[in-house]
């Protein structure tokens, strides 16, 4: 069955740091995968995808993910946070057959000043 | 645009009780989703509408039932509210499948006594 692991529950990182937050999928076939971000007391708001081709993908608000088949992982990055950064991301997989997308279970980042 | 609207925004339940969350999209979308979201557990999918007067179940239906007779709206209805449902739910929508980008609503945070 297909899944999407999130191993980071909360992340912690300095303004100006960069950021990678880590995601592995599970899935049989060539994955459709998404990056979600909630910032406080919102709904989520689409990052960015990965359906084919170049495997750097770029995304709004100056992130990216890269797609690695080898590794099962499309972790997201980010060169240098800023204190708006601070939201719940979720990395998410389609599942094709039946018309849905199944998200991780999120990773709260924190930004210190 | 107001995008996806929620209505309530918060609500609180004696367990036993009915009540019926509505979500309205102003886009013209043809699929609308209902998620809840708890801590730890990410977005899980209770139902959702491939367009009007169609739905389909999520991974997570049971004590849940949905209506889509409008386009535009997409109501979710608990028939007899228990604790286990507290919960934040968010409604989303697409122009087109799981592929497409979710456009997610507020919330409505729901809790049952």
């Amino acid at each position: 069955a297909q899944s999407v692991t999130q191993p980071d529950i909360h992340i912690t990182v300095s303004e100006g740091a960069s950021l990678e937050l880590r995601c592995n999928y599970s899935y049989g076939a060539t994955p459709y995968l998404f990056w979600y971000v909630q910032s406080p007391g919102q709904g989520l708001q689409l990052l960015l995808k990965y359906f084919s081709g170049d495997t750097l993908v770029q995304g709004i608000k100056g992130f990216e993910a890269e797609f690695k088949r080898s590794q099962s992982s499309f972790n997201l990055r980010k060169p240098s946070v800023h204190w708006s950064d601070a939201a719940e991301y979720f990395c998410a997989v389609a599942r094709p057959r039946d018309d849905k997308i199944i998200f991780g279970k999120g990773t709260r980042l924190h930004i210190l000043p | 645009n107001a995008g996806v609207t929620q209505t309530p925004k918060f609500r609180v339940l004696k367990t036993g009780q009915s009540m019926t969350l509505l979500c309205a999209q102003d886009m013209n979308h043809e699929y609308m989703y209902w998620y809840r979201q708890d801590p730890g557990m990410g977005l899980r999918l209770i139902h959702y509408s491939v367009g009007e007067g169609t739905t389909a179940k999520g991974e997570v239906p049971d004590g849940y039932n949905v209506s889509r007779l409008k386009k535009q709206n997409f109501l979710l209805g608990l028939e007899s509210a228990a604790p286990s449902q507290t919960s934040v739910y968010f409604c989303a929508s697409s122009y087109g499948g799981y592929l497409l980008e979710q456009y997610f609503g507020p919330g409505t945070r729901l809790t049952v006594t």
